[in-house]
């Protein structure tokens, strides 16, 4: 069975204080480990798609980086605009193709 | 611009009465999926159709029922028999591979 483990459960910095969440995974071949982002209220937004160990995808404040067993999501100098709950999800090779979901990670960022 | 909407956005259901939440989509999907979000808990999956006329149960489907009569729609029905409905619900497709599911805006449902 496929699972995700994601740390820490809330995460609270300061303003320019950079960090790293981890996404922690087992699964039966990997097809693809996604990023999401989700706001209080909304639904998700797709961040990133890894799928191989040593890729790393970067977009403004956030590089995503993958190993065989655990994906980071580093937040390098964030601002208060960053905080929102951060998903990680991981596919397998075939199947129903269906996303395993970690249960997130509340970041909130303080001015 | 392509996208899921999701209504309503709010929804209260009364004990013993049915809700459908609609989704619909023109992103041209085939595969389509409905969530629900608890705090604490993440996102689990109620049903998913990956064609039209066809639809498997997930993990939590008991209590909730689904129709795929056309590509675009997939509505989810909340029924009486569900006895802890309140939950955010996500409906999800799921088209490249590449940027795995792209999600709705959510409906909340309360029971009052």
């Amino acid at each position: 069975e496929d699972q995700v483990t994601q740390s820490p459960e809330a995460l609270r910095l300061q303003e320019g204080e950079s960090s790293s969440l981890n996404c922690s995974y087992t699964v039966s071949g990997l097809r693809g480990l996604f990023w999401y982002r989700q706001d209080p209220g909304k639904g998700p937004e797709f961040l990133f798609t890894l799928y191989s160990a040593g890729e790393e995808k970067e977009k403004e404040r956030l590089k995503a980086t993958l190993t065989k067993k655990e994906s980071f999501l580093h937040i390098t100098a964030p601002k208060p605009e960053d905080s929102a709950t951060y998903l990680c999800a991981v596919q397998a090779r075939g199947g129903s193709y269906i996303p395993t979901f970690g249960r997130g990670t509340s970041l909130i960022v303080h001015p | 611009d392509g996208g899921i909407t999701q209504s309503p956005k709010y929804l209260f259901r009364k004990e013993g009465q049915n809700v459908t939440l609609s989704c619909e989509q023109n992103l041209n999907h085939d595969a389509m999926y409905w969530y629900r979000q608890d705090p604490g808990q993440g996102l689990r999956l109620i049903y998913y159709s990956q064609i039209v006329n066809d639809f498997q149960k997930g993990d939590i489907a008991e209590g909730y029922s689904v129709s795929r009569e056309k590509k675009e729609s997939f509505p989810l029905t909340v029924t009486s028999a569900q006895k802890n409905p309140t939950a955010f619900y996500l409906c999800a497709t799921l088209g490249s591979s590449s940027r795995g599911y792209t999600f709705g805006s959510g409906t909340r449902l309360t029971v009052v």
